[in-house]
């Protein structure tokens, strides 16, 4: 299986702040890379697929990179409303996996 | 637009079986792979598995903490995936997810408490 890491479990930050999210692979996942955002009690929202291609309706400020095992999900100045915590998945194999998560709390 | 609801969820008893719905529309249920994911409480994202779509054999995949004891399959005439739950364990215990095959589209989610 491969397993996803994502860093940091935390962060904190003010708003207009820039919030990067780090996910790594266990094995090259070429381009198969998601990046979701939740809020509670509320189902999963699809950010980015494809590890750079923005979801439609989704604001430009969250961009996607990287490729093979390393990416990165990018908030180029968080908003009050993208407080939530955000997850990558790599659909390149089965079993489709997730990472463990990256609650962004108000500081 | 876009729909997906999730129903038949509940409190069980460990060991026994639970059949979830995933009613679908607004989209052309039978030209997608449907997939479930789970979240337990506090917990992160899981998936469960997924049905390919009639034109690929509709052939199953599952996480291999599911495999033999839950089972995906699909009504395309009723735009309805159903996951049927057998010997539930208290580690099932979970809201679970009905996704489309690029998990663009999501239900709202249905709790499953395995309980004695």
């Amino acid at each position: 299986d491969i397993q996803m890491t994502q860093s940091p479990s935390s962060l904190s930050a003010s708003v207009g702040d820039r919030v990067t999210i780090t996910c790594r692979a266990s094995l090259n996942v070429n381009y198969y890379l998601n990046w979701y955002q939740q809020k509670p009690g509320k189902a999963p929202k699809l950010l980015i697929y494809a590890a750079s291609s923005l979801q439609s309706g989704v604001p430009s400020r969250f961009s996607g990179s990287g490729s093979g095992t390393d990416f990165t999900l990018t908030i180029s100045s968080l908003q009050p409303e993208d407080f939530a915590t955000y997850y990558c998945q790599q659909s390149y194999s089965t079993p489709l996996t997730f990472g463990g998560g990256t609650k962004v709390e108000i500081k | 637009e876009v729909q997906l609801v999730e129903s038949g969820g509940g409190l069980v008893q460990p060991g026994r079986s639970l059949k979830l719905s995933c009613t679908a529309s607004g989209f052309a249920f039978g030209d997608y792979v449907m997939n479930w994911v789970r979240q337990a409480p506090g917990k992160g994202l899981e998936w469960v598995g997924f049905i390919k779509n009639k034109a690929f054999g509709g052939t199953t995949q599952y996480a291999a903490s599911v495999r033999g004891r839950l089972t995906i399959s699909r009504d395309d005439s009723k735009s309805i995936a159903y996951l049927q739950m057998d010997s539930l364990k208290t580690e099932d215990t979970a809201v679970y997810y009905c996704s489309t095959s690029a998990f663009d589209y999501w239900g709202q989610g249905t709790l499953v408490t395995v309980s004695s």
